[in-house]
């Protein structure tokens, strides 16, 4: 197992409402990678956060939001919640320059 | 932008016998490739990585290969067991070390 966390491990939220999910990455690692991964498909890339700044973005709206805090742990904010933002939700950690990530258990956020 | 391809998006393979799944990239400037196998209900677990300065790299039954110029590379299983039932996912990571995934491949492994 790596040393990423995430909590919660499961949520249920009615559309509308606004979501913060939260990731404590492993140690020595100053990069976290934010993914939302579909059933049945492969993760997406949503963001990454390195010295508390958004360091690239995928293909997501404004609504979903990012934030690090400096023991490089982060928080992904997703507000006006949709049917189609059911998904887990993994975190991942790395070195910055670095190339391998290590994620973590994930977050599974189902919307009614 | 990059864009991963994977292939097949089903596996199914007698126990013992070998497994292939193979990924195709865009962008010529990638220069990681990571194998993550996700079992039901888990994390994504790196397997098995290759970087553009190596052709091949193997771990015990398990190996990639990269192919530059064709800009593509395969992931294969030798003696396959019941618990490397999973979905396998290839990845590639563009320049800013964002990894964008291949689509997955259910791979089975029949008894």
């Amino acid at each position: 197992e790596t040393g990423v966390t995430q909590s919660p491990t499961h949520l249920i939220k009615t559309r509308g409402q606004q979501v913060t999910l939260r990731c404590s990455s492993q140690s020595g690692h100053n990069t976290v990678s934010w993914y939302q991964q579909a059933l049945g498909q492969g993760p997406q890339f949503i963001f990454q956060y390195y010295r508390e700044e958004e360091n690239g973005r995928g293909n997501f709206p404004p609504r979903f939001s990012g934030l690090q805090f400096p023991n490089y742990s982060s928080e992904l904010n997703v507000n006006a919640l949709e049917l189609d933002d059911s998904a887990l939700y993994l975190c991942a950690s790395s070195q910055q320059g670095a190339d391998t990530q290590y994620f973590g258990p994930g977050t599974r956020l189902t919307v009614l | 932008g990059e864009n991963v391809e994977q292939h097949p998006s089903t596996l199914s393979v007698q126990e013992g016998d070998s497994a292939v799944i193979k990924c195709t990239y865009s962008d010529s400037a990638s220069n990681y490739f990571p194998w993550y196998k996700q079992e039901l209900g888990k994390r994504p677990q790196l397997i098995i990585d290759i970087r553009s300065n190596v052709g091949e790299k193997k771990d015990q039954r398990i190996a990639v290969t990269l192919n530059k110029t064709a800009k593509h590379f395969s992931l294969h299983i030798t003696e396959t067991q019941p618990e490397d039932s999973a979905v396998y996912f290839c990845a590639a990571t563009d320049s800013n070390y964002q990894l964008i995934w291949g689509a997955g491949t259910k791979l089975i492994i029949k008894p």
